[in-house]
């Protein structure tokens, strides 16, 4: 069983749609990141996460400790979001990040 | 991406040629860490620097190596390039702060034929 465990693999959703993008986790962690790769390849940092919810923009992150589970929410979802959104935690061991496989998201206008 | 560049961006090699990529960066941050990414699997850790000439291999090591003897440049090298080492490499950069994510480089497609 992988360390970090994303779901949905896949997901395609209309324009405007809230999605929901959820990662689980197995080891004890001092952080939580989630990032954006979009068609291009280009990796982007959205957010990173010790505790509670951050939010920018459209976005929003929560994340619970004691399930070692977090979420990464879109609201009014646009076919600009279509990417693939992965998360990574950051090991409480040491400093490295276990990833996730990703989740790639399409958003259909 | 801002203060992060990898070089080159597209390399074709042959099988048995040494490869060097590098990763520049001007934000002087402390650690620097080369990944590679492939088809159905998340980004795997090749090696990381926490320092001028201080570094360390990463879950999927073999094959490579890394020098760092400058803060802003860490190469990675391919002693003698496989067809299995055929992937995008990035190359990311951070903080060692709680409280600041990570940088990555726009990635090298380096293809071994």
């Amino acid at each position: 069983k992988n360390e970090v465990e994303q779901s949905p693999q896949n997901l395609t959703a209309q324009e405007g749609e809230f999605i929901t993008i959820n990662c689980s986790y197995s080891v004890g962690i001092s952080a939580l990141h989630w990032l954006q790769q979009h068609p291009g390849g280009g990796i982007v940092s959205l957010f990173m996460l010790s505790s509670g919810k951050k939010k920018h923009g459209r976005l929003i992150a929560t994340i619970n400790i004691q399930e070692k589970h977090s979420s990464l929410h879109i609201t009014a979802s646009h076919p600009r979001d279509s990417a693939v959104y992965i998360c990574a935690v950051r090991s409480d061991s040491n400093y490295q990040l276990i990833w996730g496989a990703g989740t790639k998201l399409i958003i259909k206008p | 991406d801002a203060g992060i560049t990898q070089s080159p961006r597209h390399k074709v090699t042959e099988t048995g040629t040494p490869v060097t990529l590098r990763c520049h960066q001007t934000e002087n941050h402390r650690y620097m860490y080369w990944y590679r990414q492939d088809p159905g699997h998340g980004l795997r850790l090749i090696h990381y620097s926490y320092g001028v000439k201080d570094t360390d291999k990463g879950e999927v090591s073999d094959g490579y190596s890394v020098s760092r003897s400058k803060t802003e440049d860490f190469l990675l090298t391919l002693e003698s390039a496989t067809s299995s080492q055929t992937s995008v490499y990035f190359c990311a950069i951070s903080t060692d702060s709680e409280f600041y994510g990570y940088t990555f480089g726009s990635g090298t497609r380096l293809t071994v034929v």
